[in-house]
């Protein structure tokens, strides 16, 4: 149980261009779910939390308008990158929390971004 | 905030040793849960152990939240078992803090 995908795995689009990240809780209802971007050799770093029908959450320094987050239901986030830059390029980490035990995490397998 | 600081920073064994990885927290924490980064990138869920003593296998961990540090145990390695090693801690349902990791090369 509590599984969380993410889909693209891998995406490169063109510099200017727009790309969505999905992540999806297969076999639960995430009331949290938090999207992470990791560098080569680091730790994750926060960017924002979502909760259900609400508005994200976001981190000091992160812009909402370039990192847009829509968690529609229960069971899906949504991450877009808008107009991507090469500095975007990253790996992208969504996780959950299911609603029946909130405290622990549990993460998708990652989306490699690359802007070209 | 909280602060995460995980040791040693990086690990080298020859399969079949143990190793003992440490995650000390800088203030008081209810939620904290150790996991494991595979070359692909997926974490992966090794233990949820906001205080006390779990085993799964060959791995354990140990949390005593009262002085703060939780331990992972790591017995009779594989070279399966290489990656990073995060511990991750949060108070109540907020959001978790990542220590920097513990990189595990474990050679044949």
């Amino acid at each position: 149980g509590a599984v969380v995908s993410q889909h693209p795995s891998w995406v490169i689009c063109k510099s200017g261009t727009s790309v969505k990240i999905e992540c999806r809780s297969l076999d639960f209802q995430a009331t949290t779910m938090f999207w992470y971007r990791q560098f080569p050799k680091q730790s994750l770093m926060l960017m924002a939390t979502s909760n259900e029908g609400s508005k994200a959450t976001y981190e000091q320094g992160v812009e909402k308008d370039k990192f847009l987050i829509n968690h529609a239901s229960l069971t899906l986030s949504t991450l877009t990158v808008t107009s991507a830059h090469p500095e975007d390029s990253s790996f992208y980490i969504c996780s959950a929390r299911a609603w029946d035990s909130p405290y622990e995490q549990y993460f998708g397998p990652g989306t490699r971004l690359t802007v070209t | 905030g909280i602060q995460v600081e995980q040791s040693p920073p990086d690990l080298i064994l020859q399969e079949g040793a143990n190793s003992t990885l440490r995650c000390n927290f800088s203030d008081s924490v209810n939620n904290l849960q150790w996991f494991h980064q595979n070359p692909w990138g997926q974490l992966i869920n090794l233990f949820y152990i906001p205080s006390g003593t779990k085993q799964n296998g060959r791995l354990s961990a140990t949390t005593v939240a009262t002085e703060r540090y939780s331990l992972l145990y790591i017995s009779s390695s594989q070279t399966t078992d290489s990656g990073v090693y995060f511990c991750a801690v949060s108070l109540n349902a907020g959001k978790s803090t990542f220590g920097d990791g513990t990189t595990l090369t474990v050679k044949p």
